[in-house]
């Protein structure tokens, strides 16, 4: 099955943009999976953002900011959660996961701890 | 509303039982395949188990097969998670979420947790 990698943390000034990376480890194609973003604050669970696929098969949240979008990096291999104007209430942990057909199971990414400075 | 309650957790020896419920209200819950997804004290998430709507079909993480069970019981809309040969590594708030496979297979709605700690 596939392995998710996220960076452990990455911080960026309140009002700048961010990309999240979720890269897939070889042998699997980022444009073969749905890549899902979820948000998890401290002492809560997790939250769905959003899903990418491909342009025509995207998806967000219910009452998630259009400030969130989501994308692929062929050339990474690795799907990407784009944050634009970053505010303070962004910081949090951020996982991307994937279902695996073949093994009929669902893998996480360790997940990017996101600081707003 | 839109609710799942997870309960059951407890304090429990290595090698014990436990058994995790999770009340759905607000939605069809017969409707849904429904998962298990833990996240140990300071570390990431991680996908357990799920089961389709009838009860028919269930998958789990390889680390937790042939020591936990998911079931549910639709009448009373609750899903079920039974612990068996619990290891410490088992240690870890355990959350049941909603998959919505008309929606991308997202797990749209979670649970608040219960903890489950497993030590001597």
């Amino acid at each position: 099955q596939p392995v998710l990698t996220q960076p452990s943390s990455h911080s960026a000034s309140s009002g700048a943009s961010v990309r999240l990376t979720c890269m897939l480890s070889s042998g699997f194609s980022v444009g073969d999976f749905w890549i899902r973003w979820y948000q998890q604050k401290p002492g809560n669970p997790p939250r769905f953002l959003l899903y990418y696929h491909s342009d025509s098969n995207k998806g967000q949240g219910s009452g998630v900011p259009s400030r969130f979008s989501g994308s692929n990096d062929a050339s990474a291999n690795a799907g990407i959660l784009r944050i634009s104007g970053l505010q303070p209430e962004d910081e949090a942990d951020y996982y991307c996961a994937t279902w695996h057909t073949n093994s009929k199971t669902v893998v996480f990414g360790g997940g990017t701890k996101l600081t707003v400075l | 509303e839109v609710l799942l309650v997870e309960s059951g957790g407890d304090l429990v020896h290595p090698g014990g039982s436990l058994r995790l419920s999770c009340t759905a209200s607000g939605f069809t819950f017969s409707s849904y395949w429904m998962s298990w997804v833990r996240q140990a004290p300071g570390k990431g998430l991680e996908w357990v188990a799920n089961i389709n709507q009838d009860g028919s079909e269930k998958n789990y993480v390889d680390s937790v097969k042939g020591r936990f069970t998911i079931s549910r019981d639709n009448a009373e809309n609750s899903l079920y998670l039974q612990m068996g040969s619990l290891r410490a590594e088992d240690t870890a708030v355990y959350y049941c979420a909603r998959e919505n496979r008309n929606w991308a297979d997202v797990f749209d709605i979670w649970g608040q947790g219960t903890m489950a700690t497993v030590s001597s």
